[in-house]
């Protein structure tokens, strides 16, 4: 197995563009986890899914932010319109079953300027 | 709200000295897990407890579970150069599906 895949890699836009980042979870884990990791704030859980369907987004920081999972295969977490306080980088994790250890993707760094 | 504190931020030391670092959790935890993140990747998991008491080894690592299952500690013997990179702790509080990360350890390797 590839392991988790996102893309890009590394995404530059300019404030008030829409920004999407994706994910491909490894085939047969039950569990996507989307986290963003700053210095100030280390590794934030932003939502996860079970199944496709998201189970807790409390950590979404605010209305800009929109994750998908429209199948088992694929997830894109969507900011719109994203600003220079959304530079960060973006992990996403899979897992099967929630107990276990996630395996995390390689990131997509964003910078906003 | 529950919390998670990993000590130290930073360590460095020289090549070949052992390592330790610990995590300790305002509320009881169900699972300990230990991952390093290497610069530029996503953290990779090294070690997964599951009971209290729990002592688990993988090569030069040793992590446990403590027995009052609001601690752990990750061990890492006579450190090589590839042992550079930031460790967090993770975690699930007792009736809880998140798991919740420490702050890091980096850790910094003097040849």
């Amino acid at each position: 197995d590839a392991g988790v895949i996102q893309s890009p890699r590394h995404e530059v836009t300019e404030m008030g563009q829409e920004v999407t980042l994706r994910c491909k979870p490894i085939s047969g884990h039950d569990y996507l986890f989307w986290y963003r990791q700053t210095m100030m704030r280390g590794l934030e859980l932003l939502i996860y899914f079970n199944n496709n369907v998201p189970i807790d987004d409390s950590g979404m920081p605010e209305d800009r932010f929109s994750a998908k999972m429209p199948n088992a295969s694929f997830s894109t977490l969507k900011i719109q319109p994203s600003e220079p306080r959304d530079s960060a980088v973006y992990f996403c994790a899979s897992s099967f079953r929630d107990r276990n250890g996630y395996t995390f993707g390689s990131g997509t760094r964003l910078t906003v300027v | 709200g529950q919390q998670l504190n990993q000590s130290p931020q930073s360590m460095f030391i020289q090549e070949g000295e052992d390592v330790s670092m610990n995590c300790t959790s305002s509320s009881i935890f169900n699972t300990w897990l230990w991952y390093k993140q290497d610069p530029g990747e996503g953290p990779v998991l090294l070690i997964a407890l599951y009971k209290a008491g729990e002592l688990t080894s993988n090569g030069r690592l040793t992590a446990q579970f403590g027995i009052t299952r609001k601690d752990s500690f990750l061990n890492i013997s006579a450190s090589i150069p590839s042992d550079v990179g930031i460790y967090f702790c993770a975690g699930h509080f007792q009736g809880a599906q998140k798991l919740v990360f420490g702050q890091g350890t980096r850790l910094t390797i003097n040849p």
